[in-house]
């Protein structure tokens, strides 16, 4: 079971939107509808900002968004602000199991 | 108000074995998963494994099996994660989450115990 795949960086300037993708197989991403994204801040917990492709938990910012085409999730970020700055990290169902992507970092210039 | 709070952070040395915990409260601990995660210094996170306190159904990761044993003790809304005998590439900080339910995705998440081993 390998991690998902997702781009080591990402960058944008304020303002700008941009797209995190993260990459499975027909054996997680591509046959369920259970991909999630959090946000961890250097040396702070992990944070849920999209559940079941593309829905978004209470409080979370409607600038986040998600999706989903065959094998590969998405995570949308419109109107970046410095706060954006963070690790991004999907996880999908795999059966029995789950898998994290390995990781992106968002930096906001 | 749904509370993970995971036991403290954990120097040892190899060889040694371990038990960190993960008390849940504010919600019903028997109905809903509760994950394992690793994150070793500067990476990603990697998944370890559930359970679900109801009756104790355990699935591990292909990567975690063998290596740790996870445990749940209803009576007292907790959740274990266990080594038997600890290596230095076990030194990561370890997170207990929350499994929405029906969701798979982890809605709640302990503050994390850093465990560390060094000789």
């Amino acid at each position: 079971q390998s991690a998902l795949t997702q781009p080591a960086s990402v960058s944008g300037s304020p303002g700008q939107s941009i797209t995190i993708s993260c990459t499975g197989t027909s054996s997680d991403v591509g046959s369920y509808n259970f991909v999630s994204w959090y946000q961890q801040h250097p040396g702070k917990v992990p944070k849920l900002m999209i559940y079941e492709v593309s829905k978004r938990p209470s409080g979370v910012s409607t600038r986040f968004s998600g999706s989903k085409s065959g094998n590969t999730a998405s995570l949308a970020i419109s109107g970046l602000q410095a706060d954006d700055e963070a690790h991004y990290y999907c996880c999908s169902y795999a059966g029995s199991s789950r898998v994290f992507g390995g990781g992106t970092n968002l930096i906001v210039l | 108000e749904v509370q993970l709070v995971q036991s403290g952070a954990e120097v040892k040395k190899p060889g040694e074995s371990l038990k960190i915990s993960c008390k849940g409260s504010g919600y019903s601990f028997t109905s809903h998963w509760i994950g394992w995660v690793r994150q070793m210094p500067g990476k990603g996170l990697e998944w370890m494994g559930i359970i679900y306190p109801g009756d104790s159904d355990t699935r591990y990761s292909p990567s975690f099996e063998g290596q740790v044993t996870i445990s749940a003790d209803k009576s007292i809304s907790t959740a274990y994660l266990q080594w038997s005998s600890l290596k230095a590439s076990d030194t990561a900080m370890y997170y207990c989450a929350r499994e929405g339910t029906g969701t798979t995705s982890y809605d709640y998440w302990g503050q994390g115990t850093l465990v560390t081993v060094s000789s």
